[in-house]
């Protein structure tokens, strides 16, 4: 059983289009998430976010704790952009994280 | 900025050596963890730390040890390395304290093969 299900597994997208990445969660949370690995290896964290929305620059994440639903959304999406992006949420004790198996981005220019 | 660092970000080693891998951390968090990473897996926990000479088992820790003698040093031993232990391997801090972020940061990685 995963707590965590992210969708799409891979994504292929054009220079410039939207894209939305979608986490679903089974667990009840204090906050979920967002992070982005480039090929190499390191991660790094784009967004922790509890409720409603946050922005960062072409990124934005929202949160719908209701409905155990999370999305990042990639406006004007870059070739820079492509990498995993994985989502997270923390353990009842927040001492463990449960991890999305990630969503690879490839955008083309 | 936290920085986490690993000792190596790739290694070839043969079946059946004991294998070291290290990770160190200079924020002082109590919380240090050890994660393989494979196409498909995702991330998965294979063992934590929450205080020096504390361990716990994550959900893989079959074939791996852990030693955690100093704060900021967390290391992960394969005592006898297999082929199916090929794999990212990534390391993590986190701080526990009032701010519930439980933001963990990530190391770059160690690519490991065995052949």
């Amino acid at each position: 059983k995963n707590e965590v299900e992210q969708s799409p597994q891979n994504l292929t997208a054009q220079e410039g289009e939207f894209i939305t990445i979608n986490c679903s969660y089974s667990v009840g949370i204090s906050a979920l998430h967002w992070l982005q690995q480039h090929p190499g290896g390191g991660i790094v964290s784009l967004f922790m976010l509890s409720s409603g929305k946050k922005k960062h620059g072409r990124l934005i994440a929202t949160i719908n704790i209701q409905e155990k639903h999370s999305s990042l959304h990639i406006t004007a999406s870059h070739p820079r952009d492509s990498a995993v992006y994985i989502c997270a949420v923390p353990s009842n004790t927040g001492n463990q994280f449960y991890f999305g198996t990630g969503t690879s981005l490839t955008v083309i220019p | 900025d936290v920085k986490v660092t690993q000792s190596s970000r790739y290694l070839v080693k043969r079946t059946g050596e004991k294998v070291f891998l290290e990770c160190v951390q200079d924020m002082d968090h109590e919380n240090m963890f050890w994660y393989r990473q494979d196409p498909g897996l995702g991330l998965r926990l294979i063992y934590f730390s929450y205080d020096v000479k504390m361990k716990e088992k994550g959900d893989i820790p079959e074939g791996y040890s852990v030693s955690r003698e100093k704060k900021e040093r967390f290391s992960l031993i394969l005592e006898s390395a297999s082929t199916n232990q090929t794999s990212m391997y990534l390391c993590a801090s986190s701080f526990v304290g009032g701010i519930p972020s439980h933001e963990q940061y990530f190391g770059p990685g160690t690519r490991l093969t065995v052949t």
